[in-house]
């Protein structure tokens, strides 16, 4: 069966500087990885896939992920962090297996 | 691009009354839909999809069923509802690319 962890429910960052919100993921075959972002009471927003190709993906709002097969990993990343990116942040293998999701937070 | 539209936003129903979702999809024809429900702002659960006019496939047994009587439209129900019900529930439409779109959500409580 296909699972996605998100090992860390919280993260929390300053405002200008990096961040990474964890995913590690099991799944058969060759894996099909999202990342989406959920806003308090509304429904999620796609940032970015990897379906196959470069293992670093670029996405919506300045954020990418890195696959990293050997690690069974696709973490998410933006090089500076912005305040209205606090946010729900869920990562997905497939259309079935969502991760819990990570809270990021960044302040100011 | 596709619009995913839910109705209502909010709903509180008593146990045992009937429920009805209704999701709608412009910009599209043909759309594999998705039903999930979100629980305490965490994991989304599969509940239905379906690939056509009266396709269901169903991931979980549940007090819940979903029909597809058009083409764009997407309807979740219950004869009657179950405390456990209580939930967010997102409709969502996948393109050939695999990118999702979904909608607002319907915050369910029961009670």
């Amino acid at each position: 069966a296909q699972s996605v962890a998100q090992p860390e429910d919280q993260v929390n960052v300053a405002e200008g500087n990096p961040l990474t919100v964890k995913c590690t993921y099991s799944v058969s075959g060759n894996p099909y990885l999202f990342w989406y972002v959920q806003y308090p009471n509304r429904g999620l927003q796609f940032l970015l896939k990897y379906i196959t190709g470069d293992n670093l993906v670029k996405g919506s709002y300045g954020f990418e992920a890195e696959f990293n097969k050997s690690q069974t990993s696709f973490h998410l990343k933006k090089p500076s962090a912005l305040v209205s990116d606090s946010a729900l942040y869920f990562c997905a293998a497939g259309k079935s297996t969502f991760g819990d999701g990570t809270t990021l937070t960044v302040k100011p | 691009s596709q619009t995913i539209h839910q109705w209502p936003a909010t709903l509180v129903q008593p146990v045992g009354s009937p429920l009805s979702l209704e999701c709608t999809v412009e910009g599209t024809s043909n759309p594999n839909l998705y039903w999930y429900r979100q629980a305490a702002g965490r994991g989304l659960q599969l509940l239905f999809y379906s690939v056509g006019i009266g396709q269901i496939s169903s991931e979980v047994p549940q007090n819940l069923s979903a029909s597809r009587p058009q083409d764009r439209q997407f309807i979740l129900s219950s004869k009657k509802l179950l405390l456990s019900d209580s939930g967010f529930y997102l409709c969502a439409c996948y393109t050939l690319n695999t990118e999702a779109f979904f909608g607002q959500g319907t915050r369910l409580t029961v009670v």
